[in-house]
């Protein structure tokens, strides 16, 4: 099946720098890679995804980028906050399958 | 508009016993997932329903089942609870297969 990695495990960044957060996947027929933002006891919560037909995606501060050929999408967030922390995961929908693969989650923690 | 809901929020249950976890999907949404996640892990699929039927499943042993219903509403069952089976048990529904998931707050449930 699917195989997600997902670095680092722990992020520490100061207020105002960027923070990258990256995915490896091991099936390169999957199509679509969300990102979900987990803070402490709550949902994860949807804030940015991508499909395969594209390479690049922005909303705001937070953009996604995908390498098909390497096999690997990451999460860019810039001039980060302290309520960006929280724990990040992608997730991978491999071909023919309707359930999401999970990362095991980066914790990030923006120092103010 | 309202999200996903799920109920309850808390259960504390013994080993041995059977719980029932309740899901409501985003209106508009039919296609119902189930995620078990441990703590410090990313989110691990139990199974989807789709059309009142079990779609796909996970590697979960068959004493988790579920139902869904014919307005969408979705049950999970887990019968002779071992200790770890404690964990945060999400919900995530969608408009139809590889479109965004979105997800509840969760039921903790906790194996004395």
């Amino acid at each position: 099946g699917e195989n997600v990695e997902q670095h680092p495990s722990t992020l520490s960044v100061q207020e105002g720098d960027s923070a990258v957060i990256k995915c490896t996947y091991s099936d390169s027929a999957s199509n679509y890679f969300p990102w979900y933002k987990q803070e402490l006891g709550k949902r994860p919560q949807l804030i940015i995804d991508i499909r395969s037909n594209v390479g690049e995606k922005k909303d705001q501060r937070i953009a996604v980028t995908l390498n098909k050929t390497a096999k690997h999408f990451s999460l860019h967030i810039t001039e980060t906050q302290p309520e960006d922390s929280a724990v990040y995961f992608c997730a991978v929908l491999p071909p023919g399958r309707r359930a999401l693969t999970f990362g095991s989650g980066t914790r990030l923690q923006v120092q103010p | 508009d309202a999200g996903v809901t799920q109920s309850p929020t808390h259960l504390i249950k013994t080993r041995g016993q059977q719980v029932t976890l309740r899901c409501s999907p985003k209106s508009g949404h039919d296609t119902v997932s189930w995620y078990q996640q441990a703590l410090g892990q990313g989110p691990q699929f139990i199974f989807q329903y789709y059309e009142e039927e079990e779609r796909q499943r996970g590697n979960f042993p068959d004493r988790f089942s579920g139902h869904q219903f014919p307005n969408y509403s979705s049950e999970l069952n887990v019968n002779a609870l071992l200790l770890g089976d404690s964990a945060l048990y999400l919900c995530a529904s969608s408009l139809a297969e590889g479109q965004p998931q979105h997800f509840g707050d969760g039921t903790r449930l906790s194996i004395l």
